[in-house]
């Protein structure tokens, strides 16, 4: 069964303290990974989008990195307005919709 | 990136009456277009998907007749809550992508629906 399981359920960090958010999945053919931002109350925004395994993609303070079993989303000296909850979703060689991960809430304190 | 709008953002109704959101991509042809719900501290929960012209497809457990969706243009898609209970209150969220490939979706600001 695919399968997106994404780790930490929630980090807590000081401002200026780098640190990384963790998606694995378990899918038969990958075509896509995707990571959003979400604000309380709000939309998810989009981030990135990764194809294929040892591609990595940069926006301000975030990198996000795809292996053929995870990805991982860098966040390099974060502010206070980063926090939010941080969605990874895969979509599949089978399926056109997209299987989410529960998402990771990142807390920067100042 | 690409605008989703999505109107209301938030509606109160009362028990027994529909409610009606829309959503609109504002600078590309949405051809296909998504449906969730949220519940709170919970992830997104696909509960259908409509291509323009096409019948919406359902997810498992999602009932058709309550949720009504409608995706007449590449443009607007619109989900009406008919006959709502206390218990459809929830945050509702569209989400609409050019083409059928592993290009990304976009989202609207979302609705919070609350019935009374």
């Amino acid at each position: 069964e695919d399968q997106v399981t994404q780790s930490p359920e929630a980090l807590r960090l000081q401002e200026g303290e780098s640190s990384s958010l963790n998606c694995s999945y378990t899918v038969s053919g990958l075509r896509g990974l995707f990571w959003y931002r979400q604000d309380p109350g709000k939309g998810p925004e989009f981030l990135f989008t990764l194809y294929s395994a040892g591609e990595e993609k940069e926006k301000e303070r975030l990198k996000a990195t795809l292996t053929k079993k995870e990805s991982f989303l860098h966040i390099t000296a974060p502010k206070p307005e980063d926090s939010a909850t941080y969605l990874c979703a895969v979509q599949t060689d089978s399926n056109y919709q997209l299987i989410w991960g529960a998402g990771t809430k990142l807390i920067i304190k100042p | 990136g690409a605008v989703v709008s999505q109107h209301p953002s938030w509606v109160i109704c009362k028990s027994g009456t529909s409610v009606k959101i829309e959503c609109r991509s504002l600078d590309f042809q949405a051809t296909t277009m998504f449906w969730y719900r949220q519940f709170p501290k919970q992830s997104l929960m696909l509960m259908a998907t409509s291509n323009e012209g096409s019948k919406a497809t359902y997810e498992q457990g999602v009932e058709k007749d309550k949720f009504l969706i409608n995706h007449a243009s590449l443009t607007l898609s619109t989900l009406t809550v008919t006959s709502a209970h206390p218990e459809d209150s929830s945050f509702y969220i569209c989400s609409a992508r050019d083409g059928g490939g592993p290009v990304e979706a976009f989202f609207g600001q979302g609705t919070r629906l609350t019935v009374v």
